[in-house]
């Protein structure tokens, strides 16, 4: 079984700080993927990469980076959190960055920025 | 622009009774259509897809789903439900080329009454 993990379920940050959250999957997925999810708006993709050291803006980039230096490991990080990006973060791989297929999802990170 | 609309925000169902979850999609081509589980402080999970042939298609926890290309439609059923079932429930369409993006329905909540 594919499995992708998140380093935290819960985070609480303060405004301005410098916020790391990280992903890492088991499965040799070429694919990595972060999301925020916000009720009533679905998920949203943040950024994506299909290679290691490649990525590419999703549909809400801003205010938010990433980083991929190795194949399994996908970091989303927040430069400056603030309070509007208090949300759900969820990570998700899938094999090929060619073809469309299932994405594998980890739990999720709930963080909170005061 | 390809867009995933779930026009039910909540449905609430009796346990034992049977479940249809609507989804419509916007896009041009032959969509690959997915359906995704959210349990409680969890990560998603897939319930089942339609890439092609036979357009319906049966998941896990007895879910089945049925592609309707005149409609647009990719309608979540399961003939009696379980009070587990209770969950939010996520639409997801990807198109062929690209990277392997989704694009997620806002999400419907089901609750499932004794």
């Amino acid at each position: 079984d594919v499995k992708v993990t998140q380093s935290s379920r819960y985070l609480v940050k303060r405004t301005g700080e410098k916020v790391f959250l990280e992903c890492v999957q088991d499965m040799d997925h070429e694919n990595m993927f972060w999301y925020r999810q916000d009720p009533g708006l679905g998920l949203r993709l943040i950024y994506f990469s299909y290679d290691v050291k490649m990525k590419e803006k999703g549909d809400i980039p801003e205010g938010y980076s990433v980083s991929r230096e190795k194949k399994e490991r996908f970091s989303l990080i927040l430069e400056s959190a603030s309070t509007n990006q208090t949300s759900m973060y969820l990570c998700a791989s899938s094999l090929n960055p060619t073809k469309t297929d299932t994405q594998y999802f980890g739990p999720g990170t709930r963080l909170t920025v005061l | 622009a390809q867009s995933v609309t779930q026009p039910d925000i909540h449905i609430t169902v009796s346990e034992g009774a049977s479940l249809e979850l609507r989804c419509n999609y916007s896009y041009g081509a032959t969509p690959y259509l997915f359906w995704y589980v959210q349990s409680p402080g969890q990560g998603l999970q897939l319930l089942l897809k339609y890439f092609s042939g036979d357009t319906l298609v049966q998941g896990i926890k007895g879910f089945e789903a049925e592609f309707k290309r005149s409609q647009s439609s990719f309608n979540l059923r399961k003939p009696s439900v379980h009070w587990s079932d209770a969950a939010e429930y996520f639409c997801a369409v990807g198109f062929s080329g690209g990277y392997n993006k989704l694009i997620f329905g806002a999400g419907t909540r089901l609750a499932v009454h004794p």
